[in-house]
């Protein structure tokens, strides 16, 4: 079956600690987004990928960084820089020839503790 | 001023009833209008995806755009305890790298 697979489902990070969150896609998507979803804000874009070895800082980037080293993965870095990393954390992809719709992976939730 | 209003809710119905969800937008350029429906602590789940202005039907749910207006619905039609979750509304243009999304509708359906 294809689809998006976030791992893990939930993860707890200590202050002043590194994490990553891991995102693999199997749909042959060139497109690769990261979303951060808060209580009441909807989802805010940290980062996107277009094609391999590119990406984009979306519009809360600070304290995040990805790679783009394989078409079918893009994981995000959680730094200790970012001060309120505690939040759900959603990848999505699409297609990039056209139109299309984006799909989602089943997100991981963010504790620091 | 938000690119994407949509009513946070909550909004509660008892089950079969009619159920109308709605975003309005600023950018005119938006051309796909897409609804995605987010169970707790589970992924957006795509519901329906629209190309420019009118109407489109899958199952119990029908999307409506309306774009002089800015301007998009969801209807639920016989509306279930399942249905209950966050519906998400969402949008782009064409050759645009972002999807705008609304805040999201939160919606329970009581037996």
């Amino acid at each position: 079956d294809g689809g998006i697979t976030q791992s893990p489902k939930y993860l707890f990070r200590k202050e002043g600690q590194n994490v990553t969150l891991s995102c693999e896609q199997n749909l042959n998507h060139d497109a690769m987004y990261w979303y951060r979803q808060d209580p009441g804000q909807g989802l805010r874009l940290i980062y996107y990928s277009q094609i391999v070895n590119d990406f984009q800082k979306g519009d809360i980037a600070e304290g995040y960084s990805v790679s783009r080293e394989k078409k079918e993965s893009f994981p995000l870095t959680v730094t200790s820089a970012q001060k309120n990393p505690t939040a759900f954390y959603l990848c999505a992809s699409r297609r990039r020839d056209r139109e299309t719709e984006a799909f989602f992976g089943q997100g991981t939730r963010l504790t620091v503790v | 001023q938000k690119e994407v209003e949509q009513d946070p809710g909550p909004l509660s119905v008892p089950e079969g009833a009619i159920v109308s969800l709605n975003c309005t937008y600023s950018n005119s350029a938006f051309q796909y209008f897409m609804w995605y429906r987010q169970y707790s602590r589970k992924g957006p789940e795509l519901l329906m995806y629209t190309y420019s202005s009118g109407n489109k039907e899958d199952g119990r749910f029908t999307a409506q755009v309306d774009k002089s207006s800015k301007y998009i619905s969801l209807f639920i039609r016989d509306s279930q305890p399942s249905d209950s979750a966050t519906y998400l509304c969402a949008m782009h243009q064409t050759g645009a790298n972002n999807l705008f999304f609304g805040t999201g509708t939160r919606l329970t359906v009581i037996p």
